[in-house]
C-alpha cells in the first residue's frame, strides 16, 4: 500500500520567515495530494491541494509543488505568522482512479516565534 | 452550512465494554470515512462508505471493529470488547460525489482505562 513519508517532524521559523515541509509518497498511482492544518484539539482543515495534472499550486502565502518523477511534493509557506503554528499534515490517495481513503504522512509541528 | 459532527466528543469506557460513535456528515456527501488519529501521528484509514455501503473496510484493524450507515447519511462505528490500545481520536470526514476533498468532523476522543 501507499506510505508516506513527512519531514522533518518539528519546525520552529521567526515571524516574516518562510516555512517548507516535504513529504515523499511510495505509490506511482497515487493522483492527489492535499494538506491540512490541524491546531492543537481541533479538526485537520484542508488548506492547499494538488493534483497530479500540475506542477504547482498557489494560495496566497501557501504553495504546493509536485514532483512527479521524484514522488514527493512540498509545502511553502512564505511571510509566516504566529496563526500559522500548528501541526501540519500531507495526504496522499488515488482518488477517483482507485483508492479514496487519505494516507497521511506523520505531521510537522511548526511554530512561528514572534 | 453545518460541518462534519460528530459525538460524543469525549467517550471514557473499561476495558471490554462496547462503544458507539457517531457521524454526521455535511448534507448531501455521499462519501464518509472512518480514521483513528493516535497521539502525536496522523490519521489513519479505517472504512470508506460510498452511500449504505462499505466501498473499503480494509482499514479496519480487527473484526472488533464495525460500522454502519443504513441510509447514507449518519454513520456509527461500533467497537466491541475494547481494549486500552483502541484509545485514540476518531475521525469522521465526507465528501462530495466525485470530489477528492475531504470535510473532518471534530473527532470522538476515546479513552479505554
Amino acid at each position: 500500500g501507499e506510505n508516506v513519508e513527512q519531514h522533518p517532524s518539528t519546525l520552529s521559523v521567526q515571524e516574516g520567515d518562510s516555512a517548507v515541509i516535504k513529504c515523499t509518497y511510495s505509490d506511482s498511482a497515487s493522483n492527489y495530494f492535499p494538506w491540512y492544518k490541524q491546531e492543537l484539539g481541533k479538526r485537520p482543515q484542508l488548506i492547499i491541494d494538488i493534483r497530479s495534472n500540475v506542477g504547482e499550486k498557489k494560495d496566497q502565502r501557501i504553495a504546493v509543488t509536485l514532483n512527479k518523477t521524484a514522488k514527493h511534493f512540498s509545502l511553502h509557506i512564505t511571510e509566516t505568522q504566529p496563526e500559522d503554528s500548528a501541526v501540519y499534515f500531507c495526504a496522499a490517495s488515488k482518488g477517483d482512479t482507485g483508492r479514496r481513503a487519505l494516507t497521511f504522512g506523520s505531521g510537522t509541528r511548526l511554530q512561528v516565534q514572534p | 452550512g453545518a460541518g462534519v459532527s460528530q459525538t460524543p466528543s469525549n467517550k471514557v469506557t473499561e476495558k471490554g465494554k462496547y462503544v458507539e460513535l457517531r457521524c454526521d456528515p455535511i448534507s448531501g456527501h455521499t462519501a464518509l470515512y472512518w480514521y483513528r488519529q493516535s497521539l502525536g501521528q496522523g490519521p489513519e484509514f479505517l472504512i470508506y462508505f460510498q452511500g449504505t455501503g462499505a466501498a473499503d473496510d480494509s482499514g479496519l484493524p480487527n473484526d472488533r471493529f464495525f460500522a454502519v450507515r443504513p441510509e447514507g447519511s449518519v454513520s456509527t462505528l461500533k467497537i466491541q470488547r475494547t481494549e486500552r490500545g483502541d484509545s485514540a481520536v476518531y475521525l469522521c470526514a465526507s465528501s462530495l460525489n466525485g470530489q477528492e476533498t475531504q470535510y473532518f468532523g471534530p473527532g470522538t476522543r476515546l479513552l479505554v482505562l
